[in-house]
């Protein structure tokens, strides 16, 4: 089974940079994936780490220690659109349906204020 | 491309009926899925699929059915509606080639007096 914890809510200020944690426990690792979902809409694809290490996408990154089970999400220069929750998921060696599909965690509603 | 897409958007269902939500992509993606999320429970797997003709069950398959007759569709069918099925359904797919990356459908609100 597996067990993925992160904050339920953060607050941040426009143009800030605000760093999201999830933690997790797995029988075996195969990948863990950050989405981003405003509020009513369907959650999008944000990033994808295997190894250790800092991946970096314009203003978000997101970085992964599989020692520590343990990742995070970086947004920098936030902006008012930036607000929404952010879904930390975990594919573990099986996959909790399937090879490819991950176990979603509860997400972080994120809400950045002027 | 329309992505993924779902039908209907909103529905009210009473305890007992059965209705079907449908799923369409037109991206051609191998793998789909259905996954409902409630309030502070995150998304959770209902069912999914790798390819027409085959479907499993996820998390929490009780109360539910699927078929992949083809690889565009991928409709879910609640058998007999009870209040615990309130909820907000999407449907995502992805190719194999990149599996992890889903892309979700716009989800349907169903909610069941």
């Amino acid at each position: 089974g597996q067990n993925i914890d992160q904050p339920t809510e953060m607050t941040a200020t426009e143009g800030a940079i605000v760093q999201i944690n999830c933690t997790y426990q797995t029988s075996g690792f195969n990948g863990l994936f950050w989405y981003q979902q405003h509020a009513g809409e369907a959650p999008t694809f944000l990033s994808y780490n295997v190894l250790d290490g800092l991946e970096e996408k314009g203003r978000f990154s997101s970085f992964l220690s599989r020692s520590k089970g343990y990742s995070y999400l970086l947004l920098k220069e936030l902006q008012m659109k930036d607000s929404a929750s952010y879904l930390c998921a975990v594919r573990d060696e099986y996959g909790s349906g399937g090879s490819y599909i991950p176990t979603f965690g509860r997400g972080t509603s994120l809400i950045v204020h002027p | 491309n329309a992505g993924v897409t779902q039908t209907p958007k909103f529905q009210v269902l009473k305890t007992g009926q059965s209705m079907t939500l449908q799923c369409a992509q037109d991206m051609n993606h191998e793998y789909m899925s259905w996954y409902r999320q409630d309030p502070g429970m995150g998304l959770r797997l209902i069912h999914y699929s790798v390819g027409a003709g085959i479907t499993d069950q996820g998390e929490v398959p009780n109360g539910y059915n699927v078929s992949r007759s083809t690889t565009e569709d991928f409709p879910l069918r609640l058998l007999s509606a009870a209040p615990s099925q309130t909820s907000v359904y999407f449907c995502a797919s992805s190719n194999v080639k990149a599996p992890y990356e889903q892309y979700f459908g716009p989800g349907t609100r169903l909610t069941v007096t």
